[in-house]
């Protein structure tokens, strides 16, 4: 089974729908990323969380929402989903560690299409 | 804030030709620099990291990568290519004034030609 799983793995959703998506892990981190992928753009930080009651937002935050319901599971919401939405986004995971050394450890990703 | 520079997108190389991709970093402060790898329709998985220990880092697949302070780069290389080498290989950056969080290059796609 993988550590990381994403649900769902793809998407399709209209201009102003709420969609929420799910992340879980079974590798024990406590830290928690969620970043999205856009083609010549690399991935970029959405929100990160370092434990369950620690939630930060990262460069793109605007227009989405997280919520960390356990150790294991970090959810993305978007609020009203718009075109530029449309993108790869993965979650991950790392351990603590020494600072800035921790390895990252990516879901399969959820490709996301809004209308 | 840190940043990071892959110069071209794109990379083709012949199977068993030297493989060469281009990582660039701004940085004020002696820096963590990562090489990820991105197989089609999966997450990104760790090839290699540089953590200020030796300044030529062996990653898995064959993969190596050398710190080199004065030119502030971390290229990646691997001597001979293989058809699973096609990839997406991203270069990533640890900032210490923001938490420490990754900053992503835009990416570098490899194709191999058999």
């Amino acid at each position: 089974d993988a550590d990381v799983t994403q649900t769902p793995r793809n998407r399709i959703t209209k201009t102003g729908k709420r969609i929420m998506l799910e992340c879980s892990q079974t590798k024990g981190h406590d830290r928690m990323y969620w970043y999205r992928q856009d083609p010549g753009l690399g991935l970029r930080l959405i929100y990160y969380s370092f434990d369950v009651k620690d939630i930060n937002k990262g460069e793109i935050s605007d227009g989405y929402s997280v919520s960390r319901q356990a150790q294991a599971k970090f959810s993305l919401s978007l609020e009203s989903a718009i075109p530029n939405q449309t993108a790869l986004y993965f979650c991950a995971t790392s351990d603590r560690g020494l600072a800035g050394t921790d390895t990252q450890y990516f879901g399969p990703g959820t490709r996301l299409t809004v209308l | 804030a840190q940043s990071v520079t892959q110069l071209g997108s794109h990379v083709s190389v012949s199977e068993g030709a030297l493989v060469l991709l281009r990582c660039n970093y701004s940085s004020s402060v002696p820096p963590y620099l990562f090489w990820y790898v991105q197989y089609p329709n999966q997450g990104l998985q760790l090839l290699l990291k540089y953590t200020s220990a030796a300044t030529l880092v062996k990653g898995i697949n064959g993969f190596e990568a050398e710190f080199k302070k004065s030119e502030t780069s971390f290229h990646l290389t691997k001597p001979s290519a293989h058809m699973r080498d096609a990839a997406e290989y991203f270069c990533a950056v640890s900032d210490p004034s923001n938490d420490y969080k990754l900053s992503f290059g835009a990416g570098t796609t490899v194709t191999v030609r058999a």
